[in-house]
């Protein structure tokens, strides 16, 4: 497609259970990246992939997230044992090699 | 890690006024992106500019590598401006972006 798409749009889970993030790149993008916007304006970065090969992981909090980009399907970003402070909106972008095209987003609430 | 800075951190402009954003950045970059954060949450694309000059109606954008920063130019603004405007760099080609913390932007009928 020429967007990207995430779903879920909304995701509640009660603390301690499992939450699971879906991400489409552009066709023909072989860059994705994950990113978390926790307060208003501060955006962090958690994974990147080239194709479906983990590409840049340093700020994955490995413990609790996951994520993976296999071929012929959505990517995706796992969070075992979600914690009140995963609330966040999840961003979803992809890249042929240099500019970046972001997802609408998926908003966590971890009650 | 490189650090990127953005002012003013907060703009109220009335309809029709123009405005310049500013974002300073740390170190080289190989990339640099403006976006504009809706009331809504989404980011919408609006210049890919590591370097140069650039306009796209009443926005334009330049970018000063050598000096390390970007300027995004709002003309005759409207209210539907109003929203977050980010800056974003990229190290090295591929690279994850690092964000500014963003200039919030409230254009007033």
């Amino acid at each position: 497609g020429e967007e990207v798409a995430q779903t879920p749009k909304h995701l509640v889970r009660g603390e301690g259970q499992k939450a699971k993030l879906y991400c489409a790149p552009i066709k023909g993008h072989s860059y994705v990246f994950w990113y978390q916007q926790v307060l208003k304006n501060e955006f962090k970065f958690l994974i990147s992939f080239q194709n479906e090969n983990v590409f840049d992981e340093t700020g994955m909090p490995k413990e609790r997230f996951s994520a993976k980009c296999l071929p012929n399907s959505p990517c995706s970003l796992e969070i075992q044992a979600t914690k009140l402070e995963d609330s966040a909106v999840y961003f979803c972008a992809s890249s042929p090699f240099d500019e970046q095209y972001f997802g609408p987003g998926t908003r966590l609430t971890v009650t | 890690g490189i650090q990127v800075e953005q002012s003013p951190p907060d703009l109220i402009l009335q309809e029709g006024a123009n405005s310049t954003l500013r974002c300073n950045f740390s170190d080289s970059v190989n990339n640099l992106q403006w976006f504009h954060q809706n009331p809504w949450g989404q980011l919408i694309n609006l210049f890919y500019i590591p370097s140069g000059t650039k306009q796209n109606g009443r926005l334009s954008a330049t970018t000063v590598a050598t000096e390390r920063y970007s300027l995004l130019y709002i003309s005759s603004s409207q209210t539907t401006d109003s929203g977050v405007y980010f800056c974003a760099v990229e190290e090295t080609s591929g690279s994850r972006l690092t964000f500014g913390e963003g200039t919030q932007l409230t254009v007033n009928p």
